[in-house]
């Protein structure tokens, strides 16, 4: 596709359950981000794969969350056990190069609702 | 550690007019780029302009431009001749390594 495309565009799930959001980045783009956005707050960096390798696994908030991008494309970010802390919008952005001072072009988002 | 404080939550400017957008960051890296993404209602982030931490000359992007002083830390952008379309949140950013540091946003809406 011509751009960053993440789904669902919007997830509501009840406390204690597991989520999935996938994105697929621009096709060619080696590097892949994924954020954290709360209400009304810029975003947090998560995680970051160059190609297949989680290079940079930092920023993810707990165990519960798990990013994986098995053959260097699609991407999924998988959230276990949902808290309502969880809630935000979820952004995936992708990058042609390796350098980290690309150009990061952003997904819609997901946004992410625990009842 | 790394920051970028944005210190204007909301402005509001009428159609036409001229706004600044301040932005302050901390860093102890020598080299990066800063930047200012755009993030209208319901829509996706975009680039709206990126500085080069080395390069003197502030960026120039059509109405956009930055006001770059590396010394003070600080990364103001400049909107000329603002358009209703301008209505969206601002977000400064830099990156270190590959990680985008992110300010909180400053919302600003265009009034007709």
């Amino acid at each position: 596709g011509a751009g960053v495309s993440q789904s669902p565009r919007y997830k509501v799930a009840k406390r204690g359950q597991d989520v999935a959001l996938r994105c697929d980045p621009i096709s060619g783009h080696v590097s892949l981000f994924w954020y954290q956005q709360a209400l009304g707050q810029g975003p947090e960096f998560l995680t970051y794969f160059q190609n297949e390798a989680q290079l940079d696994k930092s920023g993810l908030p707990s165990d519960r969350f798990f990013a994986e991008r098995p053959e260097g494309s699609v991407s999924t970010l998988k959230i276990q056990r949902t808290q309502q802390e969880d809630s935000a919008v979820y952004l995936c952005a992708s990058s042609l190069g390796t350098s980290g001072l690309d150009e990061q072009f952003f997904g819609p988002g997901t946004r992410l609702t625990v009842l | 550690a790394q920051t970028v404080t944005q210190s204007q939550p909301e402005m509001s400017v009428q159609e036409a007019e001229t706004v600044t957008l301040s932005c302050t960051y901390d860093t102890s890296e020598s080299n990066y780029y800063l930047f200012w993404y755009k993030q209208p209602p319901s829509r996706q982030m975009i680039l709206v302009i990126r500085q080069e931490a080395y390069k003197q000359q502030n960026a120039t992007e059509n109405r956009f431009s930055v006001n770059f002083q590396k010394a003070a830390k600080s990364f103001s952008l400049k909107i000329s001749d603002s358009q209703l379309g301008d209505t969206a949140m601002y977000f400064c950013a830099f990156v270190s390594n590959y990680q985008l540091i992110w300010g909180a946003g400053t919302k600003l809406i265009i009034k007709p």
